[in-house]
């Protein structure tokens, strides 16, 4: 079976330039987590998605940040326009969202930011 | 504000020494989640607690639960260099399925 899919694994970019991230989570997975990563910190949660619908999104900075799930499948996550301080790893994670389960996520590769 | 207090953010012990490292909240937790994840690469999970003062093992490591279900604790004896990673502790918060997160314990195990 495959795992959470993240593309790009890289991405360099200059400040004030927009940025997309994709995700594919896992088959049948329901809920879609974006998270992000500074180095050798835990993850912070930007969204969460329970199918196309964002049930929590309190996190993620509106201003310069978007993401949509259409279908309730894949994702994308959109920064625009990047600063300095948005360079970091962007990780994607899903979970087949049965509120009766113990909410194991699995995560994707995680795509690394670094704007210059 | 609810959080998951990790410790110690850093350690760097020779091969075959034990650790241990723990995960404190004020909180109650439905389940505490414990995840490796090594450079380059997402976490993984090791392991699920649920109930109180529960222990599970897997190999080398003993992950417990308390029996308040507000903290948790992971133990590697004689720890291998393959146990290098960051280690991080999540618990589910049952009133919002909410998942919260502690800030890593950076683990060196040096041969």
């Amino acid at each position: 079976e495959a795992g959470v899919v993240q593309s790009p694994r890289y991405k360099i970019i200059e400040k004030k330039q927009p940025v997309a991230f994709w995700c594919n989570p896992i088959s049948g997975h329901n809920t879609l987590y974006w998270y992000l990563q500074n180095l050798g910190q835990g993850p912070e949660l930007l969204i969460r998605y329970e199918n196309e619908e964002a049930v929590d999104d309190s996190q993620l900075p509106k201003d310069r940040f978007s993401a949509e799930r259409l279908k309730g499948v894949d994702s994308t996550l959109k920064i625009q326009p990047a600063e300095l301080g948005d360079s970091a790893v962007y990780l994607c994670a899903s979970s087949p969202g049965n509120r009766e389960g113990t909410g194991e996520l699995f995560f994707g590769e995680g795509s690394r930011l670094t704007v210059l | 504000t609810q959080l998951l207090e990790q410790s110690p953010q850093f350690l760097s012990i020779q091969e075959g020494e034990n650790l241990t490292v723990y995960c404190n909240s004020s909180s109650v937790f439905s389940s505490l989640q414990w995840y490796r994840q090594e450079p380059g690469e997402g976490p993984v999970l090791l392991v699920t607690v649920v109930t109180g003062g529960e222990v599970k093992k897997l190999k080398r490591l003993t992950f417990q639960f308390g029996d308040a279900r507000k903290d948790s604790s992971l133990h590697i004896t004689a720890a291998q260099p393959g146990d290098t990673g960051l280690y991080l502790c999540a618990g589910l918060k049952d009133s919002n399925y909410q998942l919260i997160w502690g800030a890593g314990t950076k683990l060196i195990i040096k041969p």
